[in-house]
């Protein structure tokens, strides 16, 4: 099985940097995801790690440990439309299904 | 860009009613996927087809079903509706089984009332 852990809430400035954090379990591993979705609105893939390590895309960034479970999304220079849902997911035991963790609603503050 | 394609968008049916949602995917793509995603809930995968295959099934209720037709269009049947059945279904499709990039269609909003 699979077990996927992010906070529920953060909130952010606008211009200023942000790390959402996502913790993990999973029998077996076939990359980590994360997504973006608003309100209402179909989720959006962002970025995703196969193998450790930071992986760079624009205002985005994403690292993962696999050896510690762990990934983190990094946000910088936020604006305000970044104000969304962000959801980690993973690709664990079957490389069919990519399951979803509750998401981290952030709030971007002027 | 073609995106992936849902029918219909909204969909209000009484308890114990039928209901089916129609995936177009991206064309090309050879997988689809449905989530389900309740209010306030992170989407749950229900389903996913590869190569018109049933690939992998997650928390799809028995009385769900699905299938992906030979032009890769995929439909979910609901049957014997209740309310805790109302939500937001998402189907996305990927080319290839491998990646975790899937492309979402906007959902259909399915009531029951």
């Amino acid at each position: 099985g699979q077990n996927i852990d992010q906070p529920t809430e953060m909130t952010a400035t606008e211009g200023a940097i942000v790390q959402i954090n996502c913790t993990y379990q999973t029998s077996g591993f076939n990359g980590l995801f994360w997504y973006q979705q608003h309100a209402g609105e179909a989720p959006t893939f962002l970025s995703y790690n196969v193998l450790d390590g930071l992986e760079e895309k624009g205002r985005f960034s994403s690292f993962l440990s696999r050896s510690k479970g762990y990934s983190y999304l990094l946000l910088k220079e936020l604006q305000m439309k970044d104000s969304a849902s962000y959801l980690c997911a993973l690709k664990g035991d079957s490389s069919y299904k990519l399951i979803f963790g509750s998401g981290t609603r952030l709030l971007v503050r002027p | 860009a073609a995106g992936v394609i849902q029918s219909p968008r909204h969909l209000i049916k009484e308890k114990r009613e039928t209901a089916t949602l129609k995936c177009y995917p991206i064309p090309r793509h050879d997988t689809v996927y449905w989530y389900q995603q309740g209010p306030g809930q992170d989407p749950q995968f229900l389903i996913s087809f590869y190569e018109k295959m049933q690939s992998d099934k997650g928390s799809i209720p028995d009385r769900f079903s699905a299938q992906q037709f030979s032009d890769y269009h995929s439909e979910l049947n609901m049957s014997s509706l209740e309310l805790g059945d109302s939500a937001l279904y998402f189907c996305a499709s990927s080319l290839g089984t491998n990646t975790g990039e899937l492309f979402f269609g906007e959902g259909s909003r399915l009531t029951v009332l």
